[in-house]
């Protein structure tokens, strides 16, 4: 049975960055992708980026290079996503996926807030 | 990278069908995707491949595509079919999801 299960919730101030991880079990880590999507309140789904747990290179959009960083590490078949200089409207749930968009985490909710 | 343009929303009442729909330019080259999201519950992938049912989702489900635009048809809507809906696509400069569609079941 496939599970990625995500960090707990946090609250980070203005400015701050954060760092959720994503442990994979019921698969082999390494041959699929990891996407990371987010999820405003009240919003829609917007995707971050995806990773390749094999060799480490990743994709971003444009909108979020230079602020978001998703690494990996295979001996724990655990995914992070780090984001940076946060704002009140990063406040979201973020989500790892797995590359078929199959199986999702169960979400963490970042609230940025003074 | 492109948009994907969905209705805000869709309401049907019980056992009438349901039809949302998802526009975009790239849309004849790329597979579509689509998921239901309940409240306060991730995503879940219910057509994949444009017209591929994952195991476990029920056949009333249903993915069809003609040209730019393609469509999730829901037969005998169902009380529990009540969800906000997203299509996704994918082109060179990665993934993007449509704005989604909240299903209402009257």
């Amino acid at each position: 049975q496939v599970h990625l299960v995500q960090s707990e919730a946090d609250v980070k101030k203005p400015g701050a960055s954060v760092k959720v991880s994503c442990k994979a079990s019921g698969y082999t880590f390494t041959d699929y992708y990891i996407h990371w999507v987010r999820q405003a309140p009240g919003q829609g789904l917007e995707w971050m980026g995806w990773i390749i747990p094999n060799s480490g290179d990743t994709k971003y959009p444009q909108k979020f290079q230079g602020r978001v960083a998703l690494t990996s590490d295979t001996s724990l078949s655990t995914a992070y996503m780090e984001l940076t200089s946060l704002k009140s409207d990063d406040t979201a749930i973020y989500y790892c996926v797995r590359e078929d968009f199959d199986f999702w985490g169960q979400g963490t909710l970042i609230t940025v807030s003074s | 990278s492109y948009e994907l343009t969905q209705p805000p929303s869709v309401s049907v009442s019980p056992g009438q069908t349901a039809r949302i729909t998802c526009s975009g330019d790239a849309l004849p080259k790329q597979y579509v995707f689509w998921y239901q999201q309940r409240p306060g519950q991730a995503p879940k992938l219910v057509i994949y491949k444009n017209t591929q049912r994952p195991s476990g989702i029920p056949e009333r489900l249903s993915g069809s595509n003609s040209g730019t635009t393609v469509t999730l048809t829901i037969s005998g809507v169902q009380a529990e079919d009540e969800a906000d809906y997203y299509c996704q696509s994918a082109d060179s400069t990665g993934v993007v999801f449509g704005g989604g569609t909240k299903l209402t079941v009257l």
